[in-house]
């Protein structure tokens, strides 16, 4: 299985202020995917992101709010824009692990809390 | 339309003693059913997965699952509880393109 590290693991920002977080993976893959889950909630898909092709975005989520790049085989960037109290949660970056059987495998996730 | 719902938001076993877990699902193609672990402050790690074949599927540290068609169950069971699997549990469903679909999570408690 891949190894996906994610920088920062926890952040406290402002209201109002934009957060870019970072996931790094140690092989090479094709879809690296970017979850949101709030407190005491399930994970609720945000983008998928291809290398050289713009983020897929779930219903719900918009670019404008959480631009992600995705320039190589094994990095991606999810920015958090204009943060608010209801931006705190973890967000967790997950990659392709298997195509035939959809097996994902996850980072450790970065928590932020917006105050 | 997938769904997955699981039976539980917490569960508590004493140590030793057996661990089950409920997640049923629907799907319209026969589905991808997944289990992931998250430890405090972790992501989450795969268990086990049920594709096609032998419908009892044995996963890390113990766990094993059964897809039941019929029941469109995929419960999750150890015989044993230890202390280490005190965790937050996620069934997660997909029928092919990554679009899997987690449960809301069970938490269980292991009391020594």
């Amino acid at each position: 299985s891949a190894v996906i590290s994610q920088k920062p693991s926890r952040d406290i920002c402002q209201r109002g202020t934009s957060l870019t977080i970072q996931c790094q993976v140690d092989s090479q893959v094709t879809m690296m995917f970017w979850y949101r889950q709030q407190p005491g909630q399930s994970l609720t898909l945000i983008a998928t992101a291809n290398q050289g092709s713009e983020a897929t975005y779930e219903s719900g989520f918009v670019i404008d709010k959480f631009p992600i790049s995705r320039p190589n085989l094994t990095f991606s960037t999810l920015t958090v824009s204009n943060m608010s109290p209801e931006d705190s949660s973890i967000y967790l970056c997950s990659v392709d692990g298997d195509f035939s059987t959809d097996t994902q495998y996850f980072g450790p996730g970065t928590r932020l809390t917006v105050l | 339309a997938q769904s997955v719902t699981q039976l539980g938001s917490h569960v508590s076993v004493s140590e030793g003693a057996l661990v089950l877990l409920r997640c049923n699902y629907s799907s319209s193609v026969p589905p991808y059913l997944f289990w992931y672990v998250q430890y405090p402050n972790q992501g989450l790690q795969l268990l086990l997965k049920y594709t096609t074949g032998a419908t009892l599927v044995k996963g890390i540290n113990g766990f094993e699952a059964e897809f039941k068609k019929s029941e469109t169950s995929f419960h999750l069971t150890k015989p044993s509880a230890h202390m280490s699997d005190a965790a937050e549990y996620f069934c997660a469903v997909s029928d092919g393109g990554f679009k899997t679909i987690f449960g809301a999570g069970t938490r269980l408690f292991v009391k020594a």
